[in-house]
């Protein structure tokens, strides 16, 4: 089955950064893209960034490029999103999904979600 | 440039049908789209991929009542003999060179 489960979520000051992480299990991590999308409260799904299966290649939104950074650790099954220049509009919960193939495709599983709050 | 557009609402009643559109920006006949569930207070689901030519392949776990379909630009998702549970968000989605992952606006489909 499976499991894709958030971290590093919470409460940061405007300007801060904030990592989070995603331990996935249940699947052959090095074979598949990952990626992060965003819903910002009351509001629709954003996508974030994404990256292929061997890490070569990553997919961000233009809305947060130069501020974010995403990486995985084929060795560990771990996903990354490093978010730096926090401001107000990054609030919102971050998802991490597992997309369907080894590059840029389809999201094809869902975690439940971390929390980021900017706020001063 | 690639959107999607989506209606914001939609209702229909217990044990009926309803279909959903998803619609391309003209001139993007060919791209495939995925169709994604959030009930309220959870994460998304995925449900489907539907491609251009009508062709549809389910999620894990996803019920036939469950459909995919097209036209042009127009991607389809239909539900049948819904239920109390189908009340949700719907969101399209589709991929590539440029724009990366998109989603459209979402449907707040209304089981009455």
């Amino acid at each position: 089955e499976v499991q894709l489960l958030e971290s590093g979520g919470g409460s940061v000051q405007p300007g801060g950064s904030l990592r989070l992480s995603c331990a996935a299990s249940g699947f052959t991590f090095s074979s598949y893209a990952m990626g992060w999308v965003r819903q910002a409260p009351g509001k629709g799904l954003e996508w974030v960034s994404g990256i292929s299966g061997d890490g070569g290649s990553t997919y961000d939104a233009d809305s947060v490029k130069g501020r974010i950074t995403i990486s995985r650790d084929n060795s560990k099954n771990t996903l990354y999103l490093q978010v730096n220049s926090l401001r107000a509009e990054d609030t919102a919960v971050y998802y991490c999904a597992k997309m369907e193939y080894q590059l840029l495709s389809s999201v094809a599983y869902w975690g439940r979600g971390t929390l980021v709050t900017v706020s001063s | 440039q690639l959107v999607l557009t989506q209606s914001p609402s939609a209702s229909a009643s217990l044990g009926a049908s309803v279909k959903l559109t998803c619609t391309l920006t003209s001139g993007h006949n060919n791209y495939v789209i995925a169709w994604h569930q959030q009930r309220a207070e959870e994460g998304p689901r995925f449900l489907m991929k539907v491609s251009n030519d009508g062709g549809h392949i389910r999620g894990d776990g996803i019920p036939d009542r469950f459909s995919g379909s097209s036209s042009g630009t127009e991607r389809y998702l239909t539900i049948s003999s819904l239920q109390s549970e189908d009340e949700a968000v719907y969101y399209c989605q589709t991929w590539g060179v440029g724009f990366h992952g998109m989603f459209g606006g979402g449907t707040k489909l209304t089981v009455l």
